[in-house]
């Protein structure tokens, strides 16, 4: 597609639900990111893929998050056991990913609300 | 913890002035710099990237500027327009990864 497209934009869950977010990249981007962003705040970095290997996951919250890419496009970011601190927008991102010269495109986020 | 810190949180101004917004880092080793505008409840548009080896880019009515000695990146916006209210991030690529910091953003309100 043109864009970096994530579905669903809005998710309400039950606080100990499970919930499973999207994120298509751009064709041909080599690298994909999962980044959380609070009410007010800047975007936090919580993962990054190559292709499909997550060679950085040291933003993820806890081990109820978990993401994958497992065949180097479309990624998945699961929330296990949702709770209230988890209602942020997560955003997604894709790069071309040759060396770190190269821009990041971010889709439109998903709003999580726990309640 | 390299941080981003930008100046000032908040800013309003009447159409057609000029504005400058800024971001300060704390880590000289910087590989790239971008610019961000997020318009409310959406995703993030990219503006402008500045690489390592360069000092300023434009467009349009936008031009950055980086300076990696001080630590400080520059958003100049000219002849501002309504269209243009919107919260403006920087981010840089944190050193020896791949992963943007982003700083908390300057919400701009240009009025009519």
């Amino acid at each position: 597609g043109a864009g970096v497209s994530q579905s669903p934009r809005y998710k309400v869950a039950k606080r100990g639900q499970d919930v499973a977010l999207r994120c298509d990249p751009i064709s041909g981007h080599v690298s994909l990111f999962w980044y959380q962003q609070a009410l007010g705040q800047g975007p936090e970095f919580l993962t990054y893929f190559q292709n499909e290997a997550q060679l950085d996951k040291s933003g993820l919250p806890s081990d109820r998050f978990f993401a994958e890419r497992p065949e180097g496009s479309v990624s998945t970011l699961k929330i296990q056991r949702t709770q209230q601190e988890d209602s942020a927008v997560y955003l997604c991102a894709s790069s071309l990913g040759r060396g770190r010269r190269t821009e990041a495109f971010f889709g439109q986020g998903t709003r999580l609300t726990v309640v | 913890k390299q941080e981003v810190t930008q100046i000032p949180a908040a800013l309003s101004v009447p159409e057609g002035e000029n504005l400058v917004l800024n971001c300060s880092f704390t880590d000289s080793a910087i590989y790239n710099l971008q610019w961000f505008r997020q318009d409310p409840g959406k995703g993030l548009t990219s503006l402008l990237l500045i690489q390592s080896s360069q000092r300023e880019q434009t467009s349009g009515r936008l031009n950055a500027s980086l300076d990696k000695s001080s630590g400080r990146s520059t958003l100049y916006i000219a002849a501002s327009q309504p269209g243009d209210s919107a919260t403006y991030l920087c981010a840089r690529l944190q050193g020896g990864s791949e992963k943007l910091v982003f700083g908390k953003g300057t919400k701009l309100t240009v009025n009519p």
